[in-house]
């Protein structure tokens, strides 16, 4: 069954440093989304990408954070200068969304530690 | 704004008996609901959803949710609990800012799960 991965599983970095979170979405899909956790809390959206464009970005996807499809199968999280409470599970997930198939497919997630 | 509420942060249930986890919902149309489940230090695994149709939706792992309008509540449930189902599940709505696709999943706080032998 195929299925969306991501590398690293966990990244360590210290404040300031830039990171890169990959992901490789389910083959046939087109949308793909990029969310967090911080420990012991909600998943929380950051943002959505479809068609080599941000359609929505949240309150917490600020400008030290970017998105990129460089080919045809990653999808990559950017953040410029890490800051300690970027420190948090990441979860990419991909979507078809055709007509009664919206659940969206979830990677295992990269852990970030920001020291 | 759309919304979902589990009020419960943690159900403890005997191996063998049913379980509920709830989950109430806020939409301003029509809602599009998701179970997903969340083992130890893994992802997020779909379970069901509720999109159209049957009010009862059966999903994975013989776990099935009961989609009630007039409570708004989309209810996760399965008939007889196993120890390996203790894990996090968390309900989600789907947004509806798109008449497209590419809504973004807005999840409730997470309900842990515990079954005990």
């Amino acid at each position: 069954e195929p299925e969306v991965t991501q590398t690293p599983s966990h990244q360590v970095t210290q404040m300031g440093q830039e990171v890169i979170l990959r992901c490789v979405p389910i083959s046939n899909h087109l949308y793909f989304y990029w969310y967090r956790q911080i420990l012991g809390q909600k998943v929380e959206f950051l943002v959505s990408f479809y068609n080599n464009e941000i359609s929505e970005k949240s309150e917490i996807f600020d400008d030290q954070f970017s998105v990129e499809r460089p080919d045809g199968s990653n999808f990559t999280l950017k953040i410029r200068s890490t800051k300690l409470e970027d420190s948090a599970m990441y979860f990419c997930a991909s979507s078809e969304e055709l007509a009664g198939s919206y659940e969206q497919y979830f990677g295992p997630g990269t852990r970030l530690t920001v020291t | 704004a759309q919304s979902v509420a589990q009020p419960e942060d943690q159900v403890n249930v005997a191996e063998g008996n049913p379980l509920t986890v709830k989950c109430t919902y806020s939409v301003s149309g029509n809602p599009y609901l998701f179970w997903y489940v969340q083992y130890p230090n893994r992802g997020l695994q779909f379970l069901l959803k509720y999109i159209t149709g049957d009010n009862l939706v059966k999903g994975s792992y013989g776990f099935e949710a009961e989609f009630n309008k007039s409570q708004t509540s989309f209810h996760l449930k399965k008939p007889s609990a196993l120890v390996s189902d203790s894990a996090l599940y968390f309900c989600a709505v789907r947004d509806q800012l798109f008449s497209g696709g590419y809504n973004k999943l807005i999840f409730g706080a997470g309900t842990r799960l515990a079954v005990h032998p």
